[in-house]
């Protein structure tokens, strides 16, 4: 079965220091990845996704992951943090079935706590 | 061009009644997918819609049920509430679902069962 595992719960960094956010994947074959930011009382919003195409990629707001399949690992990183960074973030795998139907399984989510 | 749009945005209904959230996905997409999102489970998948056909079921019982429109609009019923029905439920629209396209999230329906 395809699954993600966030490592870390919770994470705090300083205004203007990097971010790393660190998902690790559990697939038999090349998965689907994307990673997912939820502000309070907000749905979801789709910060990038990997599809087998480049390794690295970019996604909005200067987030980017670089998926590694030695590691099995998708992790999300970002230059430098901004206060609006404060959120929780989501590592989602997508799951195909036999009836050409899919699903998303989440990660248990990490928050993350940007401070002055 | 507008957004996945879910209504209502918060409900407070009584164990034991039913219930119908709606979901209106981007204009063009025909996948249709709901989530549950509840402080203990995290994020669950429900079902999922494309063209008029669930092609995909999560693990909840029989009580949690679906269905999309010809427009693609769609709705989801919860009947005989209980309190650990209490959540926020997602929709996400996608042009075809699946690997290669992105999900875009509607801002959810908080349910409150009492």
């Amino acid at each position: 079965a395809q699954s993600v595992t966030q490592l870390d719960s919770h994470v705090s960094v300083s205004e203007g220091t990097p971010v790393l956010l660190r998902c690790n994947y559990s697939s038999s074959y090349s998965p689907s990845l994307f990673w997912y930011v939820q502000h309070p009382n907000k749905g979801l919003q789709l910060l990038l996704k990997y599809t087998s195409a480049a390794t690295l990629v970019k996604g909005i707001n200067g987030f980017e992951a670089e998926f590694k399949k030695s590691e099995t690992s998708f992790h999300l990183t970002k230059p430098s943090a901004h206060m609006s960074d404060a959120a929780e973030y989501f590592c989602v795998v997508s799951v195909p079935n036999s009836n050409s139907g899919y699903a998303l399984n989440f990660g248990k989510g990490t928050s993350l706590l940007v401070t002055p | 061009k507008a957004g996945v749009t879910q209504t209502p945005r918060y409900l407070i209904k009584t164990r034991g009644q039913q219930v119908t959230l709606s979901c209106s996905p981007i204009s063009g997409h025909r996948s249709v997918s709901w989530y549950q999102q509840t402080p203990g489970q995290g994020l669950q998948f429900l079902f999922e819609y494309f063209s008029e056909t669930q092609r995909n079921k999560g693990n909840f019982p029989g009580r949690f049920s679906g269905r999309q429109f010809s427009n693609s609009r769609s709705e989801m019923n919860v009947s005989t509430l209980e309190l650990g029905d209490s959540a926020l439920y997602l929709c996400a629209s996608s042009l075809k679902g699946g690997q290669n396209y992105g999900y875009t999230f509607g801002s959810g329906t908080r349910l409150t069962v009492v």
